[in-house]
């Protein structure tokens, strides 16, 4: 158990709808991390946060937008849902200190019809 | 810039022969490098991290790898392959700034064991 946990564990809806991913960082853990994986894109870095602050962003589409609250929990929100972007989400975290790894939670599967 | 390169997209072997997954890394900083692996449908689970101490790594399941820094590798063995090591495996670099570390992770190896 990596002691990151993301809810829901899958989640189907319609294109054009709005989603929301959840995610708790290890316990004392500061940044969280947003990955999407699917089969044609492979694993891809959407964004990260740090106590709070956007650090850093990676291909994240303008649809996508994400936040981390004050006691560090992250949202993930979609919208505007196309067929493309079915794919598994993960959250990640890690600690503040400088060889500190990724802990990787077990995912949410969006299937977007 | 920290960047990481897996040099095997697929890698097979037969079941209880060695196993090599080969990761090259380029970093401007004193590296931390990380091995996961990711089983089908399930999330990354750290294998092991070179953090400078010991330049040979022990991590689970047996695997093990060598930080050579005047080759910028971090190859991942195994002596013996098992039919559960079947799996993706991601080789990560981070770039070891404490203010909320960056990742970059190698595009995976798929390791095939045949029975």
């Amino acid at each position: 158990d990596s002691g990151v946990t993301q809810t829901p564990k899958h989640l189907i809806t319609a294109t054009g709808q709005r989603v929301t991913l959840r995610c708790s960082p290890r316990s004392g853990d500061l940044s969280v991390y947003w990955y999407q994986q699917s089969l044609d894109q492979g694993l891809q870095f959407l964004i990260q946060y740090y106590n709070g602050e956007e650090r850093a962003k990676g291909n994240i589409l303008e649809r996508f937008s994400a936040q981390q609250f004050p006691d560090l929990h992250s949202e993930l929100n979609l919208s505007s849902l196309e067929l493309g972007d079915s794919a598994l989400y993960f959250c990640a975290s890690s600690g503040e200190f400088q060889h500190s790894p990724l802990h990787f939670g077990n995912g949410t599967r969006l299937t977007v019809t | 810039a920290q960047s990481v390169t897996q040099l095997d997209s697929h890698v097979s072997v037969s079941e209880g022969t060695p196993v090599l997954l080969r990761c090259n890394y380029s970093s401007s900083y004193s590296p931390s490098l990380f091995w996961y692996v990711q089983h089908p449908n399930k999330g990354l689970q750290l294998l092991l991290k070179y953090t400078s101490a010991a330049t040979l790594v022990k991590g689970i399941n047996g695997f093990e790898a060598e930080f050579k820094k005047s080759e910028t590798s971090f190859h991942l063995t195994k002596p013996s392959a098992h039919m559960s090591d079947a799996a993706e495996y991601f080789c990560v670099v981070s770039d070891g700034l404490n203010t909320g570390n960056q990742f970059y992770f190698g595009t995976g190896t798929s390791l095939t064991v045949i029975p």
